[in-house]
Parts: C-alpha cells; structure tokens; sequence
C-alpha cells in the first residue's frame, strides 16, 4: 500500500524558505492515479489544506499561501516537495504530506497521510 | 473559497452515546465532503468519502450522511477509542478546506 513520510528541518529562520519533502513508497509519483497533497496544522489547531500537485506537474493552491507557496515533483526520486517562503512565526506547525486517488469518489479525499513533521519558525 | 462550519467545538458524551456532529458548506458542494478523526500527535485518518461511504476498515457504528451544503457524521454507539477529534473536508472545487474540527471528549 501507498506510504508517505515527510522529512526536512525542524527549525527555519523568519523570512528564509521552509523547504520539506513527502518520500512515497508503494506507488510511483509519476502514476496518473494520485494528487499529491500538504497540508498544515498550527500547534493544537485545526487542518489547513496548502496546495497539491498532479504528475503532469499542474498544481493548485490555497488562496492564502498562493504567492509564498511552490509544490514540486521529483520523479527520479519518487518524492514530492514543498517550498514556503518568506516565512514568519505564524508558518510554525505540524506538516502532512498526503495522497488522493484520482478519479474515484475519493478524488479529493486524502489518505494515506504522512506522519507530520513540526515546523518551527524562529530566530 | 467554500467555508465549512462544523457544530458543536466540543462535545462531551458517555461509552454507548450516540454522537452526531455538523458540518456546513458555505454553498453547495454536491457530496464531495470527507470526514477524518485525529489523536493527539497522529495523523488524521479518513472515515467517510463522498458524505456517506465508509473507507475500508472502518467500524460500521461511523456513518455520514447529507448533500447540498449540511452533513453529519453520527457515531451510533461511542466506544473508547472513539474520543478523538473530528474534522469535516470538501473537495467540490480544486480548493479544497476543512472545517474547525469537533473534540469529542469524556463526559
């Protein structure tokens, strides 16, 4: 089955880019079945959906981060990735990566999650 | 952007209730809402795609129904693995968002 971990520091400096990336196992990043997903969650807050990314490379984000945010895919290493930049203490939180099957009545329901990594923003 | 409400925040309920949560769309999203449950420091995990159809594994006392912009998610017997925080998505649009969450705690 489809299994996702994120890694990436857990410590950025204000206005430098977070960088993280989900490394995908049990299927291929390059397979037509799946949207690609990060999502946030501030510390005790809810769920705040960043933005996903098709294999073909298009993308779509959440109005909120579309001018700081880029999603990426790298197939030779079967991962998707996540740029934020000029970021403050309010990006500080817990990042998910996770996946949607396409074409499903699933399409834009997400499982399987990554575990999380925590993000903090600091000097 | 569709804005999701769920009602209540918080919810305090006994091992045999039966539990229902709400979620409102801002405007009509059809049946493309998802429900998740999350533990402290885990993962949410998906419970119901497309309002009302149970993903694999899950136990048969979720269910979720609705359509249009109003859903619920009824529990029709807590158990104790069942406190948890419950969290509402749509993905109508190719922007998808979720709702604030309902802490389901002991009473």
């Amino acid at each position: 089955q489809v299994q996702l971990q994120e890694s990436g520091p857990g410590l950025v400096k204000p206005s430098q880019t977070l960088s993280l990336t989900c490394s995908v196992s049990g299927a291929s990043i390059s397979s037509t079945d799946y949207y690609w997903s990060w999502i946030r969650q501030h510390p005790g807050k809810g769920l705040e959906w960043i933005g996903y990314i098709y294999y073909s490379g298009s993308t779509y984000y959440n109005p909120s981060f579309r001018s700081r945010v880029a999603i990426s895919v790298d197939t030779s290493k079967n991962h998707f990735s996540l740029k934020l930049s000029s970021v403050t203490a309010a990006d500080t939180g817990v990042y998910f990566c996770a996946a949607s099957l396409k074409g499903s009545p699933k399409w834009g329901a997400l499982d399987p999650w990554g575990q999380g990594t925590l993000v903090t923003v600091s000097s | 952007d569709v804005q999701m409400t769920q009602s209540p925040s918080t919810l305090s309920a006994s091992v045999g209730d039966r539990v229902t949560i709400t979620c409102r769309a801002s405007q009509t999203i059809n049946s493309w809402l998802a429900w998740y449950q999350q533990k402290p420091g885990k993962a949410p995990k998906l419970l119901i795609y497309k309002a009302s159809n149970l993903q694999s594994g899950v136990p048969s006392r979720f269910s979720g129904s609705g359509s249009g912009t109003e859903f619920t998610l009824t529990i029709s017997s807590l158990q104790p693995d069942d406190f948890a925080t419950y969290y509402c998505q749509q993905y109508d649009s190719f922007s998808w968002t979720f709702g604030q969450g309902t802490k389901v705690d002991i009473k």
